[in-house]
């Protein structure tokens, strides 16, 4: 059974501050990674798609690694604001089929 | 530009009732998707179609049934409802080609008493 792991579960950052979380999967089969944003109250909104080891990806302050030989991609966000206050999901496309496997997300809280 | 639009936003049941949840995009896409969101347990697969005339099951197909009516709508039911399907329902989908992102739509909150 594939398994998508993110940490850490949840963050409490300083309105300025840059941080990370980790998503780690098996590389096996591997197709590709999401990325996801998903504010309280509303839809999965995509922010990534990555596909090839070493892609790296940006959509202004926010950024996305991928290994797929070591199975882990990092997102970065630098100097957090209180609008990236959100939960953080990513999911492994792996195989030919087209589900998702998807991690239980890293919940981001940014204080002003 | 719609894209994907669910409806109702919110119902409530009586245990037994039955409903239809229904989705519709305008994105011309292939693949449609079920899931439900529970506290703690993230989103999980309920059925999928990836393209029309075709439908799977997911992780947690148990006490529901699809329909992909056309392109255009996939529909969710629930046959005899239950307190455990009290839930967060989002359809989703996606086109062929390079794995795009996943469409979510508005989500479908749904009390099972």
């Amino acid at each position: 059974i594939l398994n998508v792991e993110q940490s850490p579960q949840s963050l409490h950052v300083q309105e300025g501050d840059s941080t990370n979380f980790t998503c780690s999967f098996p590389s096996s089969n591997f197709y590709a990674l999401h990325w996801y944003r998903w504010e309280t109250a509303k839809s999965p909104e995509a922010l990534f798609v990555m596909t090839l080891n070493g892609d790296e990806k940006k959509k202004g302050r926010i950024s996305a690694t991928l290994n797929t030989k070591e199975g882990y991609s990092y997102l970065y966000i630098k100097g957090s604001q209180p609008e990236d206050s959100a939960t953080y999901l990513c999911a492994l496309g792996a195989g030919n089929n087209r589900k998702l496997i998807w991690g239980l997300g890293t919940s981001l809280a940014v204080n002003p | 530009n719609a894209g994907v639009t669910q409806t109702p936003k919110f119902q409530v049941l009586k245990t037994g009732q039955s409903m239809t949840l229904q989705c519709a995009q305008d994105m011309n896409h292939n693949s449609m998707y079920w899931y439900r969101q529970d506290p703690g347990m993230g989103l999980r697969l309920i059925y999928y179609s990836a393209s029309e005339g075709t439908t799977d099951k997911g992780e947690v197909p148990n006490g529901y049934n699809v329909s992909r009516l056309n392109k255009r709508e996939f529909s969710l039911r629930l046959e005899s409802a239950a307190p455990s399907q009290t839930s967060v329902y989002f359809c989703a989908s996606n086109g062929r080609g390079p794995p795009g992102p996943q469409h979510f739509g508005d989500g479908t909150r749904l009390s099972i008493l």
